[in-house]
């Protein structure tokens, strides 16, 4: 099983629309989680880190859900400039070494049209 | 600041041919990282830095090498290229943890497009 997983999409919702994405991960002793945005041929540039209690960045919330072992992005009243692919981010068991890298999933794209 | 810089931002090689990214970050960041992204595989990371003068293994350090002589630079080698070695490859960057296993925010390169022939 791969440490995290994403739906690759592409997603293809209208303006305005809500639009949620899943990330699931498979390390149960995970303590960081990240949604990143990357626009295409750019670098992954970070979105908003997800605590446990959730948390909401204007028209993005996150969740975590440990029991189930997934984390969550919510968008409200998409706009065309959400067009991105959206990388989930969950730290790693630790490697050889006992360092615990950060572990990416492979990215859900999203396509919003007028 | 200019954050994480990286040079070149394209290069074609020949099989058999060497090269070195450079990676340069102005923020006194502890952690370096290189990735290479490749389509439906997502970030793999290449190999990572801790510190000046520390490199260890990522998940796919095999046919690259890493240096970091300096705490703000952290070069990827290609010995001898590959068409596997075909890819986009990013440096990143981080505070070290506040404590284990919670990360800080990683900064990102605008990356490297490597095609090898």
């Amino acid at each position: 099983r791969k440490e995290v997983e994403q739906d690759p999409g592409p997603f293809n919702v209208p303006e305005g629309a809500t639009v949620a994405f899943n990330c699931t991960y498979s390390n149960s002793a995970s303590q960081s989680f990240f949604w990143y945005r990357q626009d295409c041929r750019k670098e992954p540039k970070l979105l908003m880190s997800v605590y446990s209690s959730g948390n909401e960045d204007g028209r993005f919330t996150a969740q975590l859900n440990r029991a189930s072992q997934y984390i969550s992005l919510l968008i409200r009243d998409s706009k065309l400039s959400d067009s991105a692919t959206y990388l989930c981010a969950v730290n790693g068991r630790p490697m050889n070494t006992g360092f615990q890298k950060l572990v990416f999933g492979t990215g859900t794209r999203l396509l919003v049209s007028p | 600041n200019a954050g994480v810089t990286q040079t070149p931002k394209f290069r074609v090689l020949k099989t058999g041919q060497s090269m070195t990214l450079l990676c340069a970050q102005d923020m006194n960041h502890e952690y370096m990282y290189w990735y290479r992204q490749d389509p439906g595989m997502g970030l793999r990371l290449i190999h990572y830095s801790v510190g000046e003068g520390t490199t260890a293994k990522g998940e796919v350090p095999d046919g690259y090498n890493v240096s970091r002589l300096k705490k703000q630079n952290f070069l990827l080698g290609l010995e001898s290229a590959a068409p596997s070695q075909t890819s986009v490859y990013f440096c990143a960057s981080t505070h070290k943890y506040r404590t284990s296993g919670v990360y800080n925010e990683q900064f990102f390169g605008p990356g490297t497009r490597l095609t090898v022939l």
